[in-house]
């Protein structure tokens, strides 16, 4: 077990540009979560996936951002024609169906846009 | 809506130091509750949680205990190391809902 995986870690783009991070979860899980974390704050929901469906999606949300996860396995989050205010550490976990459920997370990709 | 509620920090202890971090939490219903660490340089990591009221989750000696009639689950440890310097972060799950509820999380800050 390898844990979540997130790609890539860092990442620094000019305003208006598009970006695209991915997600491996732990291999058998079936809930994969985005959060968005800025600094000195604890993290945010932003979209769930239970196997390839998306089940909710937070108001913080924008429609530059989208989420997919195709097959239930990894998962992709896109920022269109990005802002400085998208300028954060987006977090994915994983977790299984369960009461309770324990959500792992990744290490986080941290975003920088000029 | 649901949220939680930390201490500010940074909560600032000498080592072997009595340690307590405060949460509470507005909920529409009955949440599980969570704390997780944030080491320097690592990811969220579950340290310990609670899913009914008056459930004691505990883990690397620290303890939280889930009182629904104060609405809090405050951490605690005896005696806390360097090793613990770290940020704390409180959280809920509804039911209804699988997402997490964060608190804005607690720097803690253990000295020799």
């Amino acid at each position: 077990d390898t844990g979540v995986s997130q790609d890539p870690r860092h990442k620094i783009t000019k305003r208006g540009q598009n970006v695209t991070f991915r997600c491996d979860p732990i291999s058998e899980h079936n809930r994969l979560y985005w959060y968005r974390q800025t600094l000195g704050q604890g993290p945010e929901f932003l979209t769930y996936f239970q196997n390839e469906a998306q089940l909710e999606k937070s108001r913080l949300l924008s429609d530059r951002f989208s989420a997919e996860r195709p097959k239930g396995s990894f998962s992709t989050l896109e920022i269109q024609r990005t802002e400085q205010g998208d300028s954060a550490m987006y977090l994915c976990a994983s977790s299984l169906v369960d009461w309770g459920e324990t959500q792992y997370f990744g290490p986080g990709t941290r975003l920088l846009v000029l | 809506g649901n949220s939680v509620t930390q201490m500010e920090g940074p909560v600032t202890l000498s080592e072997e130091a009595f340690l307590t971090i405060n949460c509470t939490y507005t909920a529409t219903g009955y949440p599980s509750l969570f704390w997780y660490v944030q080491y320097p340089g690592e990811g969220l990591q579950l340290l310990l949680k609670a899913t009914k009221a008056d459930d004691k989750g505990s883990n690397k000696g620290f303890e939280a205990t889930y009182r629904k009639e104060t609405t809090s689950f405050h951490l605690e440890k005896g005696s806390v190391q360097v090793s613990d310097s770290a940020v704390y972060f409180c959280a809920l799950q509804m039911d209804s809902s699988y997402k997490l509820i964060f608190g804005s999380g607690t720097r803690l800050l253990v000295r020799p």
